[in-house]
């Protein structure tokens, strides 16, 4: 199956600060992915739709000014999360729909945020 | 609305079998998708259903009713390593732009 890359697996940076994480899909190419976020023994929450080429589609609740979302090529998105707080801290996926008929979703490993 | 339910927590015995239902409700249905996660680890694709019946896979097998909007992922001969959440997603007409609709999660224990 088709790989998607996320990086970094893991940081933490101290409150205020900034963070950008990078969504690579490898071996085909995303005009969209997706951004999810999801807090500890709790499901997957959508944040954002990310648009190649064109601004992101922010689900009900999330702030577009605090999550930017950049999806400037046709293999790479990117969320940097502006002026972080500890409430931020959370795992960070995306997730890029396979091409052509098929419907599955090709998650990212993940990246772990911790807000000190 | 949108509203897809799962059971929050589920035990099982290693060696048993364990059917985790889902149904749903949502506006337009193009096939439904379970996927397995382990604690601090992305969720990996088990199973996609778009038409009626059971397709087995192994020791995981899902069905799908589309007339009852339901659906429900079975696993055999249990084993410690199958202890993971498990999400129910619905997949809506395109034109959605591919956006998975998702269930809250099955938290599966398995037990010695």
């Amino acid at each position: 199956g088709a790989v998607v890359s996320q990086h970094p697996s893991w940081v933490i940076c101290k409150s205020g600060t900034s963070v950008k994480i990078e969504c690579r899909s490898l071996d085909f190419q995303a005009t969209t992915m997706f951004w999810y976020r999801q807090f500890p023994k709790q499901s997957l929450m959508l944040m954002a739709t990310s648009n190649e080429g064109s601004k992101a589609t922010y689900e009900q609740g999330v702030e577009k000014d605090k999550f930017l979302i950049n999806h400037a090529s046709l293999t790479l998105s990117t969320l940097t999360v502006t002026s972080a707080h500890p409430e931020d801290s959370s795992f960070y996926i995306c997730s890029a729909p396979a091409q052509g008929g098929a419907y599955e979703q090709y998650f990212g490993p993940g990246t772990r945020l911790t807000v000190t | 609305g949108q509203n897809i339910d799962q059971p929050t927590e589920m035990t099982a015995t290693e060696g048993a079998i364990v059917q985790i239902n889902c149904t749903y409700q949502t506006s337009g249905f193009n096939g439904l998708f379970w996927y397995q996660q382990h604690a601090g680890e992305a969720p990996t694709f088990l199973s996609y259903n778009v038409l009626d019946g059971l397709e087995e896979k192994g020791r995981f097998s899902s069905f799908l009713s589309r007339s009852k909007g339901y659906s429900y992922l079975l696993l055999k001969e249990l084993q410690m390593k199958d202890s993971a959440s498990y999400l129910c997603a619905v997949y809506p007409p395109a034109g959605n732009n591919r956006k998975l609709i998702w269930g809250l999660g099955t938290s599966l224990a398995v037990n010695p």
